[in-house]
């Protein structure tokens, strides 16, 4: 089945205390990107890749880091949570990304990251 | 700048009233895409419609409908018939060329609940 998996679902921490989200897809999509949402905001783009090796910030990307170090994944990092950064994390790929291609966005069922 | 707005916040009806989604956007390209993501309350963000810039017919799936209007900027999304199960937040997006990367910009979502 095509999916993108992200885990840990939810996740409760400390501030200070360094987690990553891990994300992964099947589907051999090339572009991948991260996306948190928060009430009243809607999504807002974290970071995002455009293939292996390739990625770049999105509109909110302080106190994050990501990597592609293979197609299928692409982890969420924070060094040092702090508690602005609770919210609800989704991973999302598409085929391309590239600007002649909109092939929608499939999403992961997403990470509830509260920070304490 | 790219932008979407999703003026209505929460709108509730009784079952099997029609209701209407209003979606404005924000662009200077001219090939552009638009979406629309349903969110029930499971969590998980579910693609409903892709409709790019050069096509404004108006497209109907089921209960569903859409109406692409250039001269207004609007995407608006109307459900017939409602049903309970279509209780969701429903995200409206505009996708675009931005700094040489496609972007997905989402609006703020609005939180529908159908009464029975």
């Amino acid at each position: 089945e095509a999916q993108v998996t992200q885990n840990p679902r939810y996740l409760i921490t400390v501030t200070g205390k360094k987690l990553t989200v891990t994300c992964s897809q099947n589907m051999n999509h090339e572009y991948m990107s991260w996306y948190r949402q928060d009430p009243g905001l809607g999504l807002r783009q974290i970071y995002y890749s455009m293939n292996v090796e390739v990625t770049d910030k999105g509109d909110v990307p302080e106190g994050y880091k990501v990597s592609r170090k293979e197609k299928r994944n692409f982890p969420l990092i924070l060094e040092s949570p702090s508690p602005n950064q609770t919210s609800l994390y989704f991973c999302a790929s598409s085929l391309l990304g590239q600007y002649r291609d909109n092939s929608p966005l499939h999403f992961g069922n997403g990470t509830r990251l509260t920070v304490t | 700048a790219q932008k979407v707005t999703q003026a209505q916040t929460e709108i509730s009806v009784v079952e099997k009233e029609d209701v209407t989604l209003d979606c404005v956007y924000e662009t200077r390209d001219t090939t552009y895409y638009l979406f629309w993501y349903k969110q029930p309350p499971s969590g998980e963000l579910v693609f409903l419609i892709r409709r790019n810039s050069f096509d404004e017919q108006n497209e109907i799936s089921g209960r569903y409908s859409w109406n692409f209007q250039k001269s207004t900027s609007s995407f608006n999304f109307t459900i017939t018939a409602s049903q309970v199960v279509d209780s969701a937040v429903y995200f409206c997006a505009l996708s675009g060329l931005i700094q040489g990367a496609q972007k997905l910009v989402f609006g703020q979502g609005t939180r529908l609940t159908i009464n029975p």
